[in-house]
C-alpha cells in the first residue's frame, strides 16, 4: 500500500502571506511530483522531481518553487499567497525506471486564499 | 508529443447496467496507459495499467480495460455498476521513459440506483 503525506488538508488564510504545503513518503520512490487542480476539474503539472537536487517546472505556470533535499520530502511554497491561488495542490510519487509502475498520490491540500 | 483525451464529461448508468468510459491516446512509441479514480476531497487512487501483453487489464473493484492499438483507445469497462462506483475518472499516458505522465481531463461518472 502506497503511503504519501500531505499537510495540511486543507488551508484558509489572508493574501500576501507566506506558505509551504508539505509532501512526505514513505516508499523510497525517487520521483515526486505537485499538481494544482481546481475541483472535480482536470490536473495540471507544476513541478517535479526526480530525485534529490533535482527540481523542473511542469506544463502550468506557477507561482510556487519547490524544493527536495531529501528523498521523502517534497514541500511545495508560496512567497506570497493570492487568491488566484486558490485551488487543491496534488502531490504524488513514482519509483525509479522506465515508467511502467503508477503513480501513487495523496489526499491533497485543498487552500483558500481569501 | 504524448496526448490523452477523454470525449465524455459525464457518464450516467443505472445501476447494474454495464458502464463504459472512453480514453484515446496519442504516442509516438508504445505506450504506457493508465486509469485512476477520484472521490470527492480525495487524491487519485489507481485502478489498472496496460504496459504489454494482454489487451484486457483487470484492475480493481472489478473494473477491467482494452487496450486497442489500431483505434488508439483504453476504455474502462465493468459489466455491472455500484451506486459507490459514482466519481471521476481520469485515463493517464506515458511513453516509455522518464516523463511525467499525461492526463485527460476526467469523466464523471454517476451511477443511479
Amino acid at each position: 500500500e502506497a503511503d504519501i503525506y500531505q499537510t495540511p488538508r486543507y488551508l484558509v488564510i489572508g493574501t500576501g502571506k507566506k506558505i509551504t504545503l508539505e509532501c512526505s513518503q514513505t516508499m523510497g520512490h525517487d520521483k515526486m511530483y505537485w499538481y494544482q487542480q481546481d475541483p472535480g476539474m482536470e490536473l495540471h503539472l507544476i513541478h517535479y522531481s526526480y530525485g534529490v537536487n533535482s527540481t523542473e517546472k511542469g506544463d502550468l505556470s506557477s507561482e510556487s518553487t519547490v524544493s527536495r533535499i531529501r528523498t521523502e520530502h517534497f514541500p511545495l511554497t508560496l512567497e506570497s499567497a493570492r487568491p488566484s491561488h486558490t485551488s487543491q495542490y496534488l502531490c504524488a510519487s513514482s519509483p525509479q525506471g522506465n515508467g511502467n509502475q503508477p503513480q501513487h498520490f495523496g489526499d491533497g491540500t485543498r487552500l483558500s486564499i481569501l | 508529443a504524448q496526448s490523452v483525451a477523454q470525449p465524455e464529461d459525464q457518464v450516467k448508468v443505472a445501476e447494474g447496467n454495464p458502464l463504459t468510459v472512453k480514453c484515446t491516446y496519442s504516442v509516438s512509441g508504445n505506450p504506457y496507459l493508465f486509469w485512476y479514480v477520484q472521490y470527492p476531497n480525495r487524491g487519485l487512487q489507481f485502478l489498472l495499467k496496460y504496459i504489454t501483453g494482454d489487451n484486457l487489464v483487470k484492475g480493481s473493484y472489478g473494473f477491467e480495460a482494452e487496450f486497442n492499438k489500431s483505434q488508439t483507445s483504453f476504455h474502462l469497462k465493468k459489466p455491472s455498476a455500484l451506486v459507490s462506483d459514482s466519481a471521476l475518472y481520469f485515463c493517464a499516458v506515458r511513453e516509455a521513459g522518464n516523463t511525467p505522465l499525461v492526463f485527460g481531463k476526467g469523466t464523471r461518472l454517476s451511477v443511479i440506483a
